[in-house]
């Protein structure tokens, strides 16, 4: 059974880098998709991202500069870093596997797997 | 803020159906399919129903879902205090060019 574990620091200050990693324990990392989806407090989940076992991203555009997402297969995990932060990245941040569908010639995909969640505050 | 809209909240009784519907565009329901996520406060959310109406194994045949043109809807029947969760329909925009979460609807069982 495929788990999602994730971790990384959860209270950060104005202006710093939210870094949390997720490790795909009991299965490959090859051949999936890897997402970052948050949920700030009292509000719906939001798409940040996503990359490839090779390392190919795609970022939701309103976050694309400062977004930065990065796999290293040997360790099995994936991560994310989040630059220049403020109160507004304060969310519930959860990895999740993206499995995908073709239909047509697109590749549709969902996420059947997701990690726990970290929650990050960013305070002044 | 999300492009694709739902209800903020629904409620049954136990033994009830209800459903909850989910609006979108020509750039994401209307073009693509739709997926539905479970979420209990606290938890991770849960793939509940994909490409429209496709349960994932394990997921309980009282869950249900359709699309038509830039909707989509999912139905509960046999409501159970277990089901009392947020509820989320989601869909890749290609205007967007990501992915898409709905608004989100929170079901009460009451």
């Amino acid at each position: 059974q495929v788990q999602l574990q994730q971790w990384g620091a959860g209270v950060l200050k104005t202006s710093e880098t939210l870094s949390l990693t997720c490790a795909v324990n009991g299965g490959s990392i090859s051949g999936f998709h890897w997402n970052w989806i948050r949920q700030p407090p009292g509000k719906g989940l939001e798409w940040i991202g996503e990359i490839s076992q090779s390392g190919v991203t795609k970022y939701r555009a309103s976050l694309k500069s400062r977004v930065t997402m990065s796999v290293d297969a040997a360790e099995n995990q994936f991560s994310l870093k989040l630059t220049s932060v403020t109160a507004a990245d304060t969310a519930v941040y959860y990895c999740a596997r993206q499995r995908r569908t073709l239909i047509g010639l697109f590749y549709v995909p969902r996420f059947d797997i997701w990690g726990r969640g970290t929650p990050v505050t960013v305070s002044a | 803020q999300s492009v694709v809209t739902q209800p903020p909240s629904v409620s049954g009784t136990p033994g009830q159906s209800l459903t909850i519907s989910c609006s979108g565009s020509s750039s994401n329901i209307g073009k693509n399919t739709v997926h539905w996520y479970q979420h209990l406060p606290g938890t991770a959310p849960k793939l509940l129903l994909f490409n429209n109406n496709q349960r994932p194994s394990g997921v309980s045949a009282r869950f249900s879902g359709s699309k038509s043109g830039t909707s989509a809807s999912l139905a509960i029947s046999g409501l159970q205090s277990a089901d009392e969760a947020d509820y989320y329909c989601a869909s890749w925009d290609d205007s967007l060019n990501g992915y898409a979460f709905g608004t989100g609807t929170m079901v009460t069982v009451l």
